[in-house]
């Protein structure tokens, strides 16, 4: 347990609204991750961070920002939310071989 | 893009019966490591393997790591109820911060 956790946990929006998802670690972790979860794709990496204000585009960042300016703090926003940005999403940290995932937030777009 | 494909998608069972989960890539990969999922939660780790060849054993569970590091498999002896799950395995590059994930095996057992 690396002392994850994602807020909200579930947010039900229309299209077209903006939407910011929230990680937030106690774990001093230096790596972040933000991911999504869909039916027969497993996890797909969105944006990733190596440490503050420094992140980099994951498989399928279209359609998603991030953004980190504390070490505790990962944020994923849709700027714009379409229908199929529809999934769960995961936060996860990495330390020593092993990624931490948080309990994920479930967002469904209207 | 490196991919990883798992095998069975879906895998239900009877309780006390043994089962084996694939995991097959084209691409080499440096770690191997396999994941285990309940509803509502987020994956946490079960093992990593590193080394081509290489045999885990947790309790009922065995892992392994295809000689060439493109591939792994799980076996499960003796499958109990508790071990229902989405199992996931994860492909690392060499600094092991960044994995690609196969698109998971969800495993009933039922008793």
């Amino acid at each position: 347990d690396a002392g994850i956790t994602q807020s909200p946990r579930h947010k039900v929006t229309e299209t077209g609204t903006p939407v910011t998802l929230r990680c937030h670690q106690t774990e001093n972790h230096r790596y972040m991750y933000w991911y999504r979860q869909d039916p027969g794709h497993g996890l797909r990496l969105i944006h990733y961070s190596y440490g503050v204000k420094d992140t980099d585009k994951g498989e399928v960042s279209d359609g998603y920002s991030v953004s980190r300016s504390k070490t505790e703090d990962f944020l994923l926003t849709l700027e714009s939310a379409t229908s199929s940005q529809t999934s769960v999403y995961f936060c996860a940290t990495w330390t020593v071989n092993e990624q931490f995932f948080g309990p994920g937030t479930r967002l469904t777009v209207l | 893009t490196q991919l990883l494909e798992q095998s069975p998608q879906f895998l239900s069972i009877q309780e006390g019966e043994n089962l084996t989960v694939y995991c097959n890539s084209s691409s080499v990969f440096s770690s191997l490591q396999w994941y285990r999922q309940e509803p509502g939660e987020g994956p946490v780790l079960l093992v990593t393997v590193v080394t081509g060849g290489e045999v885990k054993k947790l309790k009922r569970l065995t892992f392994q790591f295809g000689d060439a590091r493109k591939d792994s498999s799980l076996h499960i002896t003796a499958a109990q109820p508790g071990d229902t799950g989405l199992y996931l395995c994860a492909g690392g590059e060499t600094s092991g911060s960044r994995l690609t994930f196969g698109e998971g095996t969800q495993l009933t057992v039922n008793p």
